[in-house]
């Protein structure tokens, strides 16, 4: 069965510089959510978009920005990269914003 | 917060025996769900329990949901190697949402 695609699995930035993420949901599945992971912590809920319009918002820095496109993939920007900012980025999806969220295999970003 | 708290943070065991987590839970819910995640590696769905449930089998797996006491536990039975990994409950971000809260999860190493 199709799984959520995350790309890059690996991104290596520098302080100050811009990093993009992508994922890719399950087919048929119409709401995308953004997790991010720092080193030994548990998952952060930063943003999610339901219909390609934004649903809820958690934790996520100003730097940062999202969107949902028409093919219901969605893309996490990243601004003015922070050491901090350093962890596994995941993405998951669901369908209608009511079922159980499939995980992807997520992205890691190491800010140097 | 509607953070869940695990309990324990790190269990050993040996294969074949049975593993017990708990995940405890602050304000009311209405679903409850389980996360597995290997190390540095993205987070697989479960199990989700609904409020009004009281008990849920999936495989090797039953999960209880006591709203009264607001907790919930998951047992893996005949626990093998291949189940080594961090185990997560994760609780609605706000009331009627299904996004989830993280706890910080309980570290299961099943020695072979």
């Amino acid at each position: 069965a199709a799984g959520v695609i995350q790309s890059p699995r690996h991104l290596i930035k520098e302080k100050r510089e811009t990093a993009t993420l992508k994922c890719y949901p399950i087919p048929r599945h119409d709401t995308v959510y953004w997790y991010q992971q720092g080193p030994g912590q548990d998952p952060q809920f930063l943003i999610s978009f339901y219909e390609k319009m934004q649903s809820d918002k958690g934790s996520i820095p100003d730097r940062f920005s999202a969107q949902q496109f028409s093919d219901y993939h969605s893309e996490l920007n990243m601004s003015s990269l922070e050491l901090g900012d350093s962890a596994l980025y995941f993405c998951a999806s669901s369908r209608d914003s009511l079922y159980e969220q499939y995980f992807g295999p997520g992205t890691r970003l190491t800010v140097t | 917060s509607q953070q869940g708290e695990e309990d324990p943070q790190a269990l050993s065991i040996q294969e074949g025996e049975n593993a017990t987590m708990n995940c405890s839970y602050k304000t009311s819910i209405n679903n409850l769900q389980w996360y597995r995640q290997n190390s540095g590696r993205g987070l697989v769905h479960l199990i989700l329990i609904r409020s009004n449930e009281r008990e849920k089998h999936s495989g090797r797996l039953r999960v209880t949901l006591d709203t009264s006491k607001k907790s919930s536990s998951l047992l893996i039975t005949a626990s093998r190697a291949a189940d080594t990994a961090s185990y997560f409950c994760a609780t609605p971000t706000s009331g009627g949402s299904y996004i989830p809260t993280f706890g910080r999860g309980t570290s299961l190493i099943v020695h072979p």
